[in-house]
């Protein structure tokens, strides 16, 4: 069984394209997240989610955006895709979101631009 | 800004003998850290916690160490077990920051059997 899921588990796509990346969670928590990994090896917060509404929104290009049609499910839609968009990214849940519960991470969507 | 650091990219240890893997943070907000572990081709594993409001915290053969004046923590594993190797991150965070968790860029610990 699964925790977070995320598919799909490598993307590689030509510069200006648009595309999704989708994350399930199973573990009944509140909170879900974003998390990009770059080539330095930083693990930075994008987005959270606390059962569907925004909490956390770093600064991120407009051209992310994150949807959560239900608090199971957290996606993110990459329009005009860059070359410096290329990265690992993760998505995560918590319990609540408090300071106190630890992420449960998927285990990552590599992406490629072209 | 990079507000948590871990200085050592990499760390070998043999079999048996102890790991020590170090964390210095900046920002004396933070109140509550935490280590992942992380294997190739899969997410950070939460592997145990520290609020600050602690100086030491201990599971199993894991025990991490705070001194909030040196804004500084440190993982202690022992013994270290070849299936210990992977990268360790360092997080933290503050209460009031809606559990946003700031990490260090990590350190590759191998375990030599």
């Amino acid at each position: 069984d699964t925790a977070v899921s995320q598919t799909p588990k490598y993307l590689v796509t030509q510069m200006g394209n648009d595309k999704s990346i989708k994350c399930e969670q199973n573990l009944g928590h509140d909170t879900m997240y974003w998390y990009k990994q770059d080539s330095k090896k930083f693990l930075k917060i994008m987005f959270s989610y606390n059962n569907k509404e925004l909490i956390i929104n770093e600064t991120v290009p407009n051209r992310f955006s994150p949807k959560s049609p239900d608090k199971a499910h957290l996606n993110l839609h990459i329009n005009s895709l860059e070359l410096g968009d290329s990265a690992v990214y993760f998505c995560a849940s918590s319990q609540d979101g408090g300071v106190g519960s630890p992420l449960h991470f998927g285990n990552g969507t590599r992406l490629t631009v072209t | 800004d990079q507000q948590v650091k871990q200085n050592s990219p990499s760390l070998s240890v043999q079999e048996g003998r102890i790991s020590i893997l170090n964390c210095d943070y900046t920002n004396s907000m933070f109140d509550y850290f935490l280590w992942y572990k992380k294997y190739p081709a899969e997410g950070p594993t939460f592997l145990i916690s520290i609020s600050s409001i602690k100086d030491k915290n201990e599971d199993g053969r894991f025990t991490v160490f705070l001194n909030k004046s040196a804004k500084h923590l440190s993982l202690h594993i022992v013994p270290s077990q070849p299936g210990d190797s992977a990268v360790y991150f360092c997080a933290a965070t503050y209460n009031t920051n809606a559990g946003k968790s700031t990490f260090g860029d990590g350190t590759t610990l191998t375990v030599k059997p």
